[in-house]
């Protein structure tokens, strides 16, 4: 079975400044998908960005980018020019191809709070 | 694109109704859909995966017949909370799976909070 820890329970940022989650995982699969989702204050889940674990490049999303190393088992997320709207919830997340039944682990989540 | 709703948001019962929640994908078609709880402040807890035109799987712990899924439609699952309780209060959440090169990815609805009195 696959798990997902998210070892940082609570971060905050000054606004503009650069922080970075941590996400580490276990698996013996080769062929899998990683994601990070936000879940705001409205409860809603976003993806965020999505890693594909055959590509050696890291997923990058406009101010949202990942550091990807699949020897180590290590999904961070780089949020940069923080702005207010990024306080939530992060949840990292390890989904398996499984021919339309892809469950996601997710992992604990770190509550991110951006301070004006 | 990849958009899923889910109806009601919120909704007040009293103990020993049932409550039917209806989730849609609605610009995409999902052969399968998740069905979530989440407690305060915890992470995402899957309930049962809804497949097109069969059964439901459940979780182990989740009962069955106290949770009925249907999965009638490509765009649609539903969720129908049975003689519901007070510890059945929580915010329930679905998602869809989007398959295809470069998707492949569960989009998620907005939740519905459940308070049963």
């Amino acid at each position: 079975a696959q798990t997902v820890t998210q070892s940082q329970p609570e971060m905050s940022v000054q606004e503009a400044e650069t922080v970075t989650l941590s996400c580490t995982y276990d698996t013996s699969e080769n062929n899998y998908y990683l994601f990070w989702y936000k879940q705001p204050p409205s409860r809603q889940m976003i993806l965020v960005i999505r890693q594909e674990a055959y590509k050696q490049q890291n997923a990058t999303e406009n101010r949202f980018s990942v550091n990807f190393q699949k020897a180590a088992k290590s999904f961070s997320l780089k949020i940069s020019d923080s702005q207010l709207g990024d306080t939530a919830m992060y949840f990292c997340a390890f989904m398996r191809p499984n021919f339309g039944n892809e469950k996601l682990t997710f992992g604990t989540g770190t509550r991110l709070t951006i301070i004006p | 694109g990849a958009v899923v709703s889910q109806h009601p948001s919120r909704v007040i019962c009293k103990s020993g109704t049932s409550v039917k929640i209806e989730c849609r994908s609605l610009d995409f078609q999902a052969t399968t859909m998740f069905w979530y709880r989440q407690f305060p402040k915890k992470s995402l807890m899957l309930m049962a995966t809804s497949n097109e035109g069969s059964k439901a799987t459940y979780e182990q712990g989740v009962e069955k017949d106290k949770f009925l899924i249907n999965h009638a439609s490509l765009t649609l699952s539903t969720l129908t909370v049975t003689s519901a309780h007070p510890e059945d209060s929580s915010f329930y959440i679905c998602s869809a799976y989007h398959a295809g090169r470069s998707t492949d990815t569960q989009y998620f609805g907005p939740g519905t909070r459940l308070t049963v009195l």
